[in-house]
Parts: C-alpha cells; sequence; structure tokens
C-alpha cells in the first residue's frame, strides 16, 4: 500500500511569488490534515480535511495560504504571495477513520519551501 | 497554553546502550499520548500511543510510560541499534468536549545519534 505522498520535495522560490504544494493521502483515508514546521520551531498544525470539506482551518496562518481539496481524494496547498517567514518544511498527514482523536495519522516526507 | 517540551534537546550514545527521553506536557483536555520517530527527510511514524489509563507501552526495544497526573511522558530505548538515530517527537492530542476531533501538539524532538 502506497504511504503520503508529497509533491515537490523541495521548492525554492522568492519572496512575492506562488507556490502551490499537493498531497496525496493513503487511498481511502478521509482525513487529511497539513502541518508546518517552521526551523528550530516544533510542528504545528494548519488545517484539517475530512473528504472535501474543511474541519478546521484554525491554523492557518494567514489568508495568504489557500487549501483545497476537490472530490476528496489530493489536497493543494497554495502560498500567495510567499514571505520569508513562509519557509520551512510542510507535512501531509493522513488518517482513515471520522476524526477519532486516537486514529493514527500517517504523514508523509515533507516539502521543503524556502523562500528568498 | 497547550505546550510539549521535550529533553534532552539531543544525545549521542554508543550502539548498544540505552537511553531515555522525556516529554512534559499541559495540554487539556488531555486525549492520548503519541511518540513518533522522524528519520531525515522523511515524515514522522508512530512508534506507541497511550490514552489516559495507560501506564506504559512497549513496541519492540521501545517503551513509553505516561504519568497523566504529573503530565510526564518518557521513551526507553533499548540496546540502541545504529538505525536507531532520528528525531524522536512527543505529540499529544487535545480532545476538546463535545467533539470527537484530536488536535495534536508536538514536541520539538529529540535529536538521538547512535554511534558505532
Amino acid at each position: 500500500e502506497a504511504g503520503v505522498t508529497q509533491f515537490p520535495s523541495h521548492s525554492v522560490i522568492e519572496k512575492g511569488q506562488t507556490v502551490t504544494l499537493r498531497c496525496d493521502p493513503i487511498s481511502g483515508h478521509d482525513n487529511l490534515y497539513w502541518y508546518r514546521r517552521v526551523m528550530g520551531k516544533e510542528i504545528k498544525f494548519l488545517l484539517h480535511f475530512v473528504k472535501e470539506s474543511k474541519q478546521d482551518e484554525s491554523g492557518m496562518p494567514n489568508n495568504r495560504f489557500l487549501a483545497e481539496r476537490t472530490g476528496g481524494t489530493y489536497s493543494t496547498l497554495k502560498v500567495q504571495p510567499a514571505e520569508l517567514e513562509d519557509s520551512g518544511v510542510y507535512f501531509c498527514a493522513s488518517s482513515p477513520h471520522l476524526s477519532l482523536s486516537t486514529d493514527t495519522q500517517y504523514f508523509g516526507p515533507g516539502t521543503r519551501l524556502t523562500v528568498l | 497554553k497547550n505546550q510539549v517540551e521535550q529533553s534532552p534537546q539531543s544525545l549521542i550514545i554508543l550502539e548498544g546502550k540505552n537511553c531515555t527521553l522525556q516529554c512534559n506536557y499541559t495540554v487539556s483536555p488531555f486525549s492520548n499520548l503519541r511518540w513518533y520517530k522522524q528519520d531525515t527527510g522523511r515524515g514522522p511514524v508512530s512508534l506507541t500511543i497511550m490514552t489516559f489509563s495507560e501506564n506504559t507501552k512497549s513496541n519492540g526495544r521501545y517503551t513509553a510510560t505516561l504519568d497523566a497526573d504529573t503530565k510526564q511522558s518518557s521513551l526507553h530505548i533499548t540496546a540502541s541499534q545504529l538505525s536507531d538515530s532520528a528525531s524522536y517527537i512527543c505529540v499529544v492530542s487535545a480532545n476538546p468536549r463535545g467533539s470527537t476531533l484530536g488536535r495534536l501538539y508536538f514536541g520539538r524532538g529529540t535529536q538521538l545519534t547512535v554511534w558505532p
């Protein structure tokens, strides 16, 4: 069974540009999460999809970040326009059940974003 | 404020030796606590999960303990191997009353290096 995949693995862009990150969850997983780890800090929650619906987006830092999950399969996270403080590693995770707190989340390898 | 603190920040041990990593948390209301292992360039992988009523749980050479009264957890690694070199992240799930949503709070991790 394929795990959570993310694309690209690395992205280097200039301040003001737009970047779109993609996450393909494990097939059949209804729950999809986005997280971010800024250098030197802990991983922090960004948002949670249940199928195609945003269940919780309280962790999104500002309106420059837009997440979508059309059709309830893969998800994209767009940053427009990117700022220097957006640099970090963006992780995607998925889990099968409907928001059970004991459900294990399976993480992707992350996308390392560098904004110059 | 929901926080997870881990110590030490980094640790170097010789192959075959044991070690113990610490985690203190202030997350409330507490749902469960997980230890994740993150290899370089990969996403975190769950090692153990413990709920409020569990004091200890083992997974091979990994043994996690939980004291829900003092809000402390430890991860003990026995007979370390070179492949144990990784970041070990303590993750606590909060379960808001009346909801099955489990927001995850991450520590910054302990970077373990095992030398031959």
